[in-house]
């Protein structure tokens, strides 16, 4: 059982290459996010799902795509890099209501240079 | 704007004191609490749920002030293993719905 799982964890970009962080879970859970962490700025919702093939936005989505095909994976597209996405990218999910709180993967750190 | 305010920190305390932090949210129909805690270059993790009545978990005691819109989270008997950034953090609502967090209070215990 491995919860949540991301992919890659280490990733280095060059600006306006694209790119695709991988988010799997196997905890059935139906909401899934993705969140960006930088220095000074705590956590910053992207991008949230609350079951396949629905999708909102959150606080911070432009130059951020995803979508829900299935219920364990929300991919997280960077249509064009820019040093500005620079920071570390975590997936988050929950399941049976949000009192029971939210798993997050170990996270992905993308450089953008 | 969907706001969560935490005591900047850090927190620099020996070993065995007790420390509290606090935090306040501006959305009254908040519908769930928590505190995470995160350490150094890893995920945050589920530290404890929030309830209206309170709760413990051992060293660690929360509270809730719907009236005031405030949470805390007290640490009896710190340990150096609890040194970590603590987050607080509130979903927007019932349900699966965003969680809103604070920027954190570094907790820093001291030998």
């Amino acid at each position: 059982n491995a919860g949540v799982t991301q992919t890659p964890k280490f990733q280095v970009l060059k600006t306006g290459q694209s790119m695709t962080l991988q988010c799997a879970q196997d905890m059935n859970h139906e909401y899934m996010s993705w969140y960006r962490q930088d220095p000074g700025m705590g956590l910053r919702l992207i991008h949230y799902s609350v079951g396949a093939g629905i999708t909102d936005q959150g606080e911070v989505p432009n130059g951020y795509n995803v979508s829900r095909s299935t219920t364990e994976d929300f991919p997280l597209r960077l249509l064009s890099a820019a040093p500005s996405q620079t920071s570390v990218y975590f997936c988050a999910t929950g399941g049976g209501g949000g009192g029971h709180g939210y798993t997050f993967g170990s996270g992905t750190r993308l450089t953008v240079v | 704007r969907k706001e969560v305010e935490q005591d900047p920190g850090p927190f620099n305390v020996p070993e065995g004191a007790t420390v509290a932090f606090n935090c306040t949210y501006s959305n009254s129909a908040s519908q769930s609490f928590f505190w995470y805690r995160q350490d150094c270059r890893k995920e945050p993790k589920l530290l404890m749920s929030v309830y209206s009545s309170g709760n413990e978990d051992g060293r660690f005691t929360a509270q809730l002030n719907r009236a005031s819109q405030y949470i805390s989270l007290l640490i009896r008997d710190s340990k150096l293993s609890d040194s970590a950034t603590y987050l607080c953090v509130v979903t927007w609502g019932s349900g699966n719905t965003p969680l809103v967090f604070g920027k954190g209070t570094r907790l820093s215990v001291i030998a």
